[in-house]
């Protein structure tokens, strides 16, 4: 079946400096969405990518889908505390019959102030 | 607008005891899931609806059980608690996957068997 792995599955930074995951799918996505889970709470949804190649801004989030949309990252540039969190993506398999996404496993971001 | 209201918050339960984790939406989306969370790992995909009287198995379906009557509500049923079953309980609610809304979930309910 249709797999989503994301790597890393933790990082540590300082404060300032950048951060990126990466999200691959066994199968191409029709689309990816990226969601944002803070120590204790739930998953929030961040953004959806459906076409080729597409990026997306959000302030200091950049995300990208890649051309042969199996790929997708999500990159912050001069972290903050506010960052902190794990990151999850979640992909829809082109022409598939299944009515959810399939989450990958997330990447945990801590930040050192 | 209240989104996902899942109740209780917390629970304890014993081996052996059954119980109701109850979710409400009131966003009129059609589809609607059920999530478990151990700690610190990923999402796991108990159980699914695409719309009233229709549900699925997700990745870890045993020992639970649902229903979708209406287009609200989606409870999640144990049976037989097990100690294996210690996680906290997402529910969650879309238009659907294709839509550029994503997922809204609810702010979970962390149970622990004893």
């Amino acid at each position: 079946g249709q797999q989503v792995m994301q790597i890393p599955q933790y990082q540590h930074v300082q404060e300032g400096e950048d951060f990126t995951t990466y999200c691959n799918s066994s199968t191409t996505l029709s689309n990816i969405q990226w969601y944002k889970q803070r120590p204790g709470g739930h998953p929030v949804f961040l953004i959806q990518l459906v076409k080729s190649g597409e990026v997306k801004k959000q302030k200091r989030l950049t995300f990208q889908f890649g051309e042969a949309k199996k790929n997708s990252s999500l990159h912050i540039t001069a972290t903050q505390t506010t960052d902190v969190g794990t990151y999850f993506c979640a992909g829809l398999e082109q022409g598939g019959s299944q009515g959810n996404l399939i989450f990958g496993k997330g990447t945990k971001l801590s930040v050192k102030p | 607008n209240a989104g996902v209201t899942q109740t209780p918050k917390f629970r304890i339960l014993k081996i052996g005891q059954s119980m109701t984790l109850q979710c409400t939406q009131d966003m009129n989306h059609n589809y609607m899931y059920w999530y478990r969370q151990d700690p610190g790992m990923g999402l796991k995909l108990i159980y699914y609806s695409v719309g009233a009287g229709i549900t699925d198995k997700g990745e870890v379906p045993n020992g639970y059980n649902v229903s979708r009557s209406t287009t609200e509500d989606f409870p999640l049923r144990l049976e037989l608690a097990a100690p294996s079953q210690t996680s906290v309980y997402f529910c969650a609610s879309s238009y659907s996957p294709r839509t550029g809304n994503g997922y809204t979930f609810g702010s979970g309910t962390r149970l622990t068997v004893v």
